[in-house]
């Protein structure tokens, strides 16, 4: 079984600084993570993934996350943010055989301008 | 770019009233789940269904639930006899095929609140 902690349920940064999500799992397993964000009204889209290979991922719209093994994290980072950023993220993980995503409890993430 | 529809986004109901979720999974996905995330708490799992039968079911899934895809486009999810804690954001979720690959697809939820 995997499970997914996020600690931090609501950040609050200053539109064009920079932000970290924290991301920690466990697993007795090999993982796939992801990040996931919901934006007001909209369901869950996939924002990136680690499935194997670099350990530094990155989105589209300048996200980047880097999987560290050894203390079992998947941080999300931003060198700097929007307003159009404000939404809810979540981290998640897979197991490599049944592939039921398992979710943190998610961070809300609001930019002041 | 092909969405997962649900309706209601919103649905109340009274304690011990059946209630179904509606789902339009993307048309050509094979593969389809149902997530569920009481508020403040983690997104949890409840069901996957693949080839008109349920592949996977968590142990919240007991026998008040029920999954239907009666007519090759909606996928339902049935709750037969509400109570408070069934009150929740309900995630319908579809993708083409297994494998890192293929990424699951998301609908916008139905905030189920039962009174």
């Amino acid at each position: 079984a995997q499970s997914v902690t996020q600690l931090d349920s609501q950040v609050p940064v200053f539109e064009e600084a920079p932000v970290e999500l924290r991301c920690n799992y466990s697993s007795s397993v090999s993982v796939y993570l992801f990040w996931y964000v919901q934006y007001p009204n909209q369901g869950l889209q996939l924002l990136l993934k680690y499935l194997s290979g670099s350990t530094l991922v990155e989105s589209i719209n300048g996200f980047e996350a880097e999987f560290n093994k050894s203390q079992t994290s998947f941080h999300l980072r931003k060198p700097s943010v929007h307003i159009s950023d404000t939404a809810e993220y979540f981290c998640a993980v897979s197991d490599l055989i049944n592939e039921k995503l398992t979710f943190g409890t998610g961070t809300r993430l609001t930019i002041i301008p | 770019e092909p969405e997962v529809t649900q309706t209601p986004s919103h649905q109340v109901t009274q304690m011990g009233q059946e209630v179904i979720l509606r789902c339009v999974p993307i048309s050509n996905h094979l593969y389809f789940y149902w997530y569920r995330q009481i508020l403040g708490q983690k997104v949890e799992f409840l069901v996957s269904f693949y080839n008109n039968e349920i592949s996977e079911k968590s142990e919240i899934f007991d026998d008040q639930f029920s999954v239907e895809r009666p007519d090759g486009s909606n996928f339902t999810l049935k709750i037969r006899s509400t109570k408070l804690e069934d009150s929740a954001m309900y995630f319908c979720a579809s993708r083409y095929g297994q494998g890192p690959d293929y990424g699951y697809t998301f609908g916008s939820g139905t905030r189920l609140t039962v009174v």
